[in-house]
């Protein structure tokens, strides 16, 4: 099973203020994702990488930016937070030996005042 | 397009009872499927997969399901309910490598 670690956990912060959110795995995948998940549960992919300088934007139109400078990690920044990004963000990443299978970080529950 | 229907967003039932959670997909190709449990202020994590063979599927926590082509379902089942059952429950298929997600349902378990 892979290990995600995802940073921090929970944070608050004011309008206008830059974020990142942090995301690392420790087993060496190449495809890595991140999802923002809504009060209402559902699911939505903001972003997604496939290696090392590649990045793309998933279904969901995201003002977040990501970069994939090593194969461990996948951050997610937001520029200019706003109460509207308030959200919970999952970074997730897929393991090459298996079906497609994606395993999750614990998530970081962002609240924009 | 690939999508998935999870039909009801909450399943209430007593403990020892018996688990149902629905979810029809549509794919046009042979399918990769999922579900993945989500407990409070946590990730997802991966109860159960479908790829090929068996279409009864066993996974962790007591937890089964069957790949039904005929009837492009994936229900998830448990015999007997646990309180520590009670969570969110995802169904997911795979699409080039991306996860197509249903809307989730919550799961309540009754004492």
């Amino acid at each position: 099973e892979a290990d995600i670690y995802q940073t921090p956990r929970y944070l608050v912060i004011g309008t206008g203020k830059k974020i990142t959110l942090e995301c690392s795995q420790t087993m060496g995948h190449d495809k890595m994702y991140w999802y923002q998940q809504d009060p209402g549960m559902e699911l939505h992919l903001i972003h997604y990488s496939y290696g090392v300088n590649s990045t793309e934007k998933g279904d969901l139109s995201s003002e977040s930016t990501v970069s994939r400078i090593r194969t461990e990690h996948f951050p997610l920044t937001l520029e200019s937070a706003r109460p509207s990004h308030t959200s919970q963000y999952l970074c997730a990443s897929i393991s090459q030996r298996g079906f497609h299978e994606q395993y999750f970080g614990p998530g970081t529950r962002l609240t924009v005042t | 397009a690939q999508s998935v229907t999870q039909l009801g967003s909450h399943v209430s039932v007593s403990e020892g009872a018996l688990v149902l959670l629905r979810c029809n997909y549509s794919s046009s190709v042979p399918p990769y499927l999922f579900w993945y449990v989500q407990y409070p202020n946590q990730g997802l994590q991966l109860l159960l997969k479908y790829t090929t063979g068996a279409t009864l599927v066993k996974g962790i926590n007591g937890f089964e399901a069957e790949f039904k082509k005929s009837e492009t379902s994936f229900h998830l089942t448990k015999p007997s309910a646990h309180m520590s059952d009670a969570a969110e429950y995802f169904c997911a298929v795979d699409s080039s490598y991306k996860l197509i997600f249903g809307s989730g349902t919550r799961l309540l378990v009754r004492p």
